[in-house]
């Protein structure tokens, strides 16, 4: 079983949308956890950490369920260039090594 | 500020050779990762630098890769006897060390082995 686990999709949606994606991890030590995206042939980057509390960026919206070991990344009133693959992260206790899911993609449509 | 760079940017290379790819990590920053992506893929972890520490080299998926740190700057990746389930882009990373902190991406490296 894979440490991190997320559905590839792809997800396509038109404009305006709500979209979610759910990804799980494995090891109950995790720590930290991350969003990132990565547009197309490019690097990937930090969308948003995400917090235990749940936490909001704008239009993002992420939230960690410890107990059922899985974490939640939300997007409401989608833009066309929201279209990316999103990247679950998590990092094991004490550690800055990030264990990385291999992605959801997200296509938004006219 | 500068963020991290690889060099080249593009590699094409015949089988059977050995090729170096080369990483700058943000200036300052103790942890150095170095991971490959194939077409369509997610990231795959190859290893992992942090200060002065032994690196991790868990991820190296044979004998030919390697890679060196010289102190918390440069690194390379070598792949020696190069072999075309080795195209991929390899993926720089540095971070600042602290525990779940956020990792800074290079543009990456597309090797092509013909």
């Amino acid at each position: 079983r894979k440490e991190v686990e997320q559905d590839p999709g792809p997800f396509n949606v038109p404009e305006g949308a709500t979209v979610a994606f759910n990804c799980t991890y494995s090891n109950s030590a995790s720590q930290s956890f991350f969003w990132y995206r990565q547009d197309c042939r490019k690097e990937p980057k930090l969308l948003m950490s995400v917090y235990s509390s749940g936490n909001e960026d704008g239009r993002f919206t992420a939230q960690l369920n410890r107990a059922s070991q899985y974490i939640s990344l939300l997007i409401r009133d989608s833009k066309l260039s929201d279209s990316a693959t999103y990247l679950c992260v998590v990092s094991r206790e004490n550690t800055d090594k990030l264990i990385f899911g291999t992605g959801t993609r997200l296509q938004v449509f006219p | 500020g500068a963020g991290v760079s690889q060099s080249p940017s593009n590699k094409v290379t015949e089988k059977g050779k050995d090729v170096e790819l080369r990483c700058d990590p943000i200036s300052g920053h103790t942890a150095l990762y170095w991971y490959r992506q194939r077409l369509g893929q997610g990231l795959e972890f190859l290893i992992y630098f942090q200060g002065n520490s032994a690196p991790d080299k868990s991820g190296l998926p044979s004998d030919r890769f390697s890679a060196e740190r010289t102190g918390e700057s440069v690194s390379t990746l070598t792949i020696q006897r190069t072999q075309q389930e080795d195209s991929a882009v390899y993926l720089c990373a540095s971070a600042p060390g602290l525990a779940g902190g956020e990792q800074f991406f290079g543009p990456g490296t597309r090797l092509t082995v013909l």
